[in-house]
């Protein structure tokens, strides 16, 4: 049963401390994504990643890391730096970027999301 | 750079009746659009996308879309909606030369009163 996994559903942690949210996909994708989702705001690009031992910042990539050491996973750290870290985070994957009689395929398989609350 | 206005953030609506929800983006290249709901508490899930062809997209559960370039618009409606409609719905838009990266709108919230 293919899909995006992240886990867990709901984290709780204290002002100051480090946490990784998981994300995991056995789509075969090449591409993964985390955005950070706030009330009225939309989805929001965090960080993402075109390949293995590859990735880039997207708009908001402050206070946040991530790592692609396998094409499956590509988990994000929500760093003390992170002025705001209360959010819904969510993991996206696409299928490399391919040409289709003439188009190309760009959707995005998003996964059930974080809820992570700093206390 | 490319962004999308989603015109309304909530709209409410009876059962039965239709709705539209707004959506504009500016970009100056070709586009590929994507409308995406989401219930409460859960991921993304893709409704409709427009590549090419056709500019009227339609979903297997009643939605439609139509692309218009001219207005740089890809509005979504549903002719009758009904209670499990009630979800916040995002369009997003990805610039074809730009891989895979998707820019969304700020989102509509619809409640579907009985």
């Amino acid at each position: 049963d293919g899909g995006i996994t992240q886990s867990p559903k709901y984290l709780f942690r204290k002002e100051g401390q480090n946490v990784t949210l998981s994300c995991e996909q056995n789509l075969n994708h090449d591409a993964m994504y985390w955005y950070r989702q706030d009330p009225g705001q939309g989805l929001r690009l965090i960080y993402y990643s075109q390949i293995v031992n590859d990735f880039q910042k997207g708009d908001i990539a402050e206070g946040y890391s991530v790592s692609r050491e396998k094409k499956e996973s590509f988990p994000l750290t929500v760093t003390s730096a992170q002025k705001n870290p209360t959010a819904f985070y969510l993991c996206a994957s696409s299928p490399k970027t391919v040409r289709t009689s003439g188009t190309y395929r760009n959707e995005q398989f998003f996964g059930p999301g974080t809820r992570l609350t700093v206390l | 750079a490319q962004s999308v206005t989603q015109l309304d953030s909530q709209v409410p609506v009876f059962e039965e009746a239709p709705v539209e929800l707004r959506c504009n983006y500016s970009s100056s290249v070709s586009v590929y659009l994507f409308w995406y709901v989401q219930y409460p508490n859960q991921g993304l899930q893709l409704l409709l996308k427009y590549l090419s062809g056709s500019t009227l997209v339609e979903s297997i559960n009643g939605f439609e879309a139509e692309f218009n370039k001219s207005q740089t618009s890809f509005h979504l409606r549903k002719p009758s909606v009904h209670i499990s409609d009630t979800a916040e719905y995002f369009c997003a838009v990805s610039e074809g030369a730009a891989g895979n990266k998707l820019t969304f709108g700020g989102g509509t919230r619809v409640l579907v009163k009985p």
